[in-house]
This record gives C-alpha cells, structure tokens and sequence, in this order.
C-alpha cells in the first residue's frame, strides 16, 4: 500500500517546449501533494503544495508561471514546467499525504522524473 | 523557519559494524515530526524510520533505531549490522504539526558507504 506513481521517470525536451508530469495516489486519496525539485548531489528543495481543488502554494522565489501546478482530484496532481529552458533541467519528486488513517503523518514518494532540456 | 542541519557529508562503515549519522534541527514549534528518509542510487525516497515529539521514547524499526533529544534538538540514526543494501543518500526531515505547515524540510544529506 502506499504507492505514489510519477510519470514519465525520464523525459527530454527541447528548449521552449512545455513538459507535463504526473502524479498519482494509487491507493489513497491525497488532498495535499508536495512538488520537490533536486539538484545533482543536493538536498530536495521544495517548490510548491499542491492543494486539491485549489491554487497551489508556491515557495519563495519559484515561478508560478513557469511552474503551473493542478490538482483536480483527490489521487492526481500534475506539474508543468512552461517554456522550458536548460537551467530547468533537474531532478523533480512529487510526494502525497494520506488523508486520513494512522498513515497520515507521514509523506509517500514518487519515483521522480529526470527532465533535461536540450 | 524551521532549519535541519547534517553536519556528515559522507560517512563509511564497515558491512556488520554500526554507524551513526547526526541531524539537528532548529524550531520554535513543541509539536513536529521528525524522519529519516533513505535516497538509493534509484533516488526513490524510502522512509526508515519517524520519530514523533510527543514520544519520549525512541523510535526503532529492525536494524534501524533514533537518539531522539527534544531539548538539544538533536535526531539521530543508528545502523546496527551495515549490510551492502544500506549504501544510500540518507535525509533527515521535519514536518510540523500545524495544519498549513506540512511541508518537510530536508537536511543536506550524508552519503553512506559501505564497506564489504
């Protein structure tokens, strides 16, 4: 149980293209899910919660517009980086909370996607 | 805002011995949660072992066992009988337990080797 699924695990694009990735609670429902962007050999830095049937919540310093977040059901939130340029290339990790249930304290992940920008 | 801080980049052992990673952590909240999570080459983040505040008493799962010091604010982890599997990035996390302050912070990480 508490298995987060994130799609596609590698992608490549070309500079100025956007690129959609998915998500998705596969056996719990997930009001708030966490969007984490990793550097090579550094610590997960938060970008943004995702909140299911509202506007995401953005860290300090990240592009709400470059960075656009939807979480329009309970299991699915999506994280599409617009416009994509090379320095967005990293490695990003999505993260889901149970809702309810003695597993609620803690956080699941996905398996990360490695998007690179050419 | 709540810091955590791993002062090892790196630590080694050797397969079958113990070792111990530090964290420490600053906040000004009585009530949190405290994570060790485990980063293998995969970079899957697979949760080791929580600690909650309220709990006096460490935290354990197999192999695996927190010194959890509320007043110095220190967390740490103990690996008892390192086995090769154990070789990851492993992060310290806290989450706060106040509805709007879920996020986890994330220390820098420290890379353990294992030695066979």
């Amino acid at each position: 149980g508490a298995v987060v699924s994130q799609h596609p695990s590698r992608v490549i694009c070309k500079s100025g293209t956007s690129v959609k990735i998915e998500c998705r609670s596969l056996d719990f429902q997930a009001t708030t899910m966490f969007w984490y962007r990793q550097f090579p050999k550094q610590s997960l830095m938060l970008m943004a919660t995702s909140n299911e049937g509202s506007k995401a919540t953005y860290e300090q310093g990240v592009e709400k517009d470059k960075f656009l977040i939807n979480h329009a059901s309970l299991t699915l939130s999506t994280l599409t980086v617009t416009s994509a340029h090379p320095e967005d290339s990293s490695f990003y990790i999505c993260s889901a909370r149970d809702s309810a249930g003695a597993r609620r304290t803690e956080a699941f992940f996905g398996q990360g996607t490695r998007l690179t920008v050419v | 805002a709540q810091t955590v801080t791993q002062s090892q980049p790196e630590m080694s052992v050797q397969e079958a011995e113990t070792v111990t990673l530090s964290c420490t952590y600053d906040t000004s909240e009585s009530d949190y949660y405290l994570f060790w999570y485990k980063q293998p080459p995969s970079r899957q983040m697979i949760l080791v072992i929580r600690q909650e505040a309220y709990k006096q008493q460490n935290a354990t799962e197999n192999r695996f066992s927190v010194n959890f010091q509320k007043a110095a604010k220190s967390f740490s982890l103990k690996i008892s009988d390192s086995q090769l599997g154990d070789a990851a990035m492993y992060f310290c996390a806290y989450r706060g337990d106040n509805f709007g302050n879920e996020k986890l912070t994330f220390g820098t990480g420290t890379r353990l080797t294992i030695i066979p």
